[in-house]
């Protein structure tokens, strides 16, 4: 069964605000990843937390990790149009197992 | 230049046909994949090649055949296809480590079956 599921499946804010973005997965694993895709274009990796870590930053990214209860956070702060893509969590077991993905609509 | 390039971009055929996608990678990795992504944006991986060694083969069926001619490059090749073919087909390469394997992604083959 799939690995990684984000929730919610669409999310449509207003410039400036912050988006959250949350991913739960079955399985134990060696990492997180989030990536980013840009309409009609391949994923880009944005962030890696290690199953021993807690929270990241990068930027305008935070991720966060909770093994107990199997669930990652990406929030992005004041965010901007062209965060506008969809958002995908994979995880890291013997194989890198991606969701179903966030749409993220950032409105100017 | 482009790390991970993949060709055609668009492919649309019939049912029945044969045809391939070409994937290429400058990056010196030494892992390759092929992700299918269906309507709903679930990406779901078929092959890995490690080194020209194919590491992991998901349940796909035996048309889709991927050759390795070393470790830039991973080509999959589909006979007779079928409506149920059309996705976008992408490919990638990482560094294989047991901890830190991010994914460069190349931007997608479009694949219509008609």
């Amino acid at each position: 069964s799939q690995q990684g599921e984000e929730d919610p499946q669409a999310l449509s804010i207003q410039e400036g605000e912050n988006a959250t973005m949350n991913c739960s997965y079955k399985t134990s694993i060696n990492n997180l990843q989030w990536y980013r895709q840009n309409s009609g274009r391949g994923l880009v990796h944005l962030i890696l937390i290690r199953s021993n870590e807690r929270e990241k930053h990068s930027g305008r990214l935070r991720v966060t990790l909770d093994t107990s209860k199997k669930s990652s956070s990406l929030l992005i702060t004041a965010s901007r149009a062209a965060d506008t893509a969809s958002y995908f969590c994979a995880t890291s077991g013997s194989r890198l197992t991606f969701g179903e993905g966030t749409q993220l609509t950032v409105n100017p | 230049d482009t790390a991970v390039s993949q060709t055609p971009k668009y492919l649309v055929t019939q049912m029945g046909n044969d045809k391939s996608i070409k994937c290429e990678q400058n990056l010196g990795h030494d892992t390759m994949y092929w992700y299918k992504q269906d309507s709903k944006k679930f990406l779901k991986i078929m092959f890995s090649y490690n080194n020209k060694e194919l590491i992991i083969n998901e349940t796909v069926p035996n048309r889709f055949s991927p050759k390795s001619p070393d470790k830039a490059h991973l080509n999959l090749h589909i006979n007779s296809l079928e409506l149920g073919d059309s996705a976008v087909y992408f490919c990638a390469s990482s560094q294989w480590r047991s901890l830190d394997e991010k994914l460069f992604f190349g931007s997608g083959t479009q694949l219509s079956v008609l």
